[in-house]
């Protein structure tokens, strides 16, 4: 399996309050991805990162930033967390190019 | 842009008859393409991808797809189901070498009766 972890992988909280998801990676593989998954939905990209401070937006960003200070790990924010953003949060990385994604665990994260 | 359409949200097999899942696309590049499987609780499986070696690619646990052009299809079959395939499958389609992250189909959850 590709060395991905993701922290916390529960978590609830209140409409309002900040949350911060984290990805950790230990391939050294330079691409990084944010997806949430909803029922009926699939997989969406929120957003992702070509290198270290290179992030972009994906289909599905608003209400969320990304920081990625250090190769391995990537960091997913909600700066003020909303009901809408109930949801599972996977993270991915790749070595780009045609390459697979490989998908870390995930993150359930319930917004009361 | 590019788009991925799962036909069937819900699949029903008898154990050891043929799986057939299937997804179409839309991609203005020549695409690649991915099936992955998901097990209830846990994250996303590599089944299999496409990138133009060969149109018959082969996966793992017995799985193979076919990609075709001229009908902008990417289906995934198996022979003879097993239990152990219940599953939800998602199809999903890249343009292009660069950052950019896949595109997803809705899912197919793939039920086999005994």
């Amino acid at each position: 399996d590709a060395g991905i972890t993701q922290s916390p992988r529960h978590k609830v909280t209140e409409t309002g309050t900040p949350v911060t998801l984290r990805c950790h990676q230990t391939e050294n593989h330079r691409y990084m991805y944010w997806y949430r998954q909803d029922p009926g939905h699939g997989l969406r990209l929120i957003h992702y990162s070509y290198g270290v401070k290179d992030t972009d937006k994906g289909e599905v960003s608003d209400g969320y930033s990304v920081s990625r200070s250090k190769t391995e790990d990537f960091l997913l924010t909600l700066e003020s967390a909303t009901s809408s953003q109930t949801s599972v949060y996977f993270c991915a990385i790749s070595a780009g190019g045609g390459g697979e994604q490989f998908f870390g665990p995930g993150t359930r994260l319930t917004v009361l | 842009a590019q788009s991925v359409t799962q036909l069937g949200s819900h699949v029903s097999v008898s154990e050891g008859a043929l799986v057939l899942l299937r997804c179409n696309y839309s991609s203005s590049v020549p695409p690649y393409l991915f099936w992955y499987v998901q097990y209830p609780n846990q994250g996303l499986q590599l089944l299999l991808k496409y990138t133009s070696a060969a149109t018959l690619v082969k996966g793992i646990n017995g799985f193979e797809a076919e990609f075709k052009k001229s009908e902008t299809s990417f289906h995934l079959t198996k022979p003879s189901a097993h239990m152990s395939d219940a599953a939800e499958y998602f199809c999903a389609v890249k343009e292009g070498g660069g950052a950019d992250g896949l595109t997803f189909g809705k899912g197919t959850h793939l039920i086999i009766q005994p």
